[in-house]
């Protein structure tokens, strides 16, 4: 069974300040997602990883794929307000993983909150 | 933002009694998958369909069937609401590409309660 594992679950950062999330996975893949919730709202897409090594930017965050550790980080750069939300990873395993190429399992989210 | 909606989008039910949530996209994508999202547990998947007719179940699936008789609407259907099933309830659609493969958009959410 796909294990996705996120941390820290609740991030509590002053604007201005760098940090990271972790996400770990337990199978084999390479197709990697990320999205954003805001409190109350549905989910957004912001980043599609899909090769080892893959790294996307928008704005101050930056998402990175390490297949070969199973692990995805996503930075956040000079934090502000705005960017207080929860944050999902979602691991695609496809058949080389043992899933069905259809699914996606999820992380328990990391709440990240960004003070003045 | 794809065009993906459901309904209702509150619903206040009883215990036992039957419930059926809609989601109805206009983006002709292949897939769509329903969730349930509860604090602590992030998004859970409760069915999803490869296609019309074409259907298979998600990790939480027990007490829940869905159909799926045209490409645009997929319906959740709680045969008999207990308290547990209380949730909050997201549709998701995508369409396998090249670029974005199994990338999935969300439909904006049910809140279901259960009494």
């Amino acid at each position: 069974e796909l294990k996705v594992e996120q941390n820290p679950l609740f991030l509590s950062m002053q604007e201005g300040k760098n940090y990271t999330i972790y996400c770990n996975y337990s199978t084999t893949s390479d197709r990697l997602y990320w999205y954003r919730q805001d409190p109350g709202k549905s989910l957004e897409s912001l980043f599609v990883l899909l090769s080892n090594g893959a790294v996307k930017q928008e704005g101050r965050l930056m998402a990175s794929l390490d297949t070969k550790a199973r692990l995805s980080t996503l930075h956040i750069t000079a934090a502000v307000h705005d960017l207080s939300a929860t944050y999902f990873c979602a691991v695609d395993p496809g058949w080389q993983g043992g899933g069905s190429n259809y699914k996606l399992t999820f992380g328990k989210g990391t709440l990240l909150t960004v003070n003045p | 933002d794809a065009g993906i909606t459901q309904s209702p989008r509150h619903k206040v039910t009883e215990t036992g009694t039957p419930v059926t949530l809609r989601c109805h996209q206009t983006e002709n994508h292949r897939y769509m998958y329903w969730y349930r999202q509860d604090p602590g547990h992030g998004l859970r998947l409760i069915h999803y369909s490869y296609g019309v007719k074409d259907t298979d179940k998600g990790e939480v699936s027990d007490g829940y069937s869905v159909s799926r008789s045209k490409t645009e609407d997929f319906l959740l259907t709680l045969e008999s609401a207990t308290s547990s099933q209380t949730s909050v309830y997201f549709c998701a659609i995508s369409q396998r590409r090249v670029l974005s493969y199994n990338e999935q958009f969300f439909g904006p959410g049910t809140r279901l309660t259960v009494l």
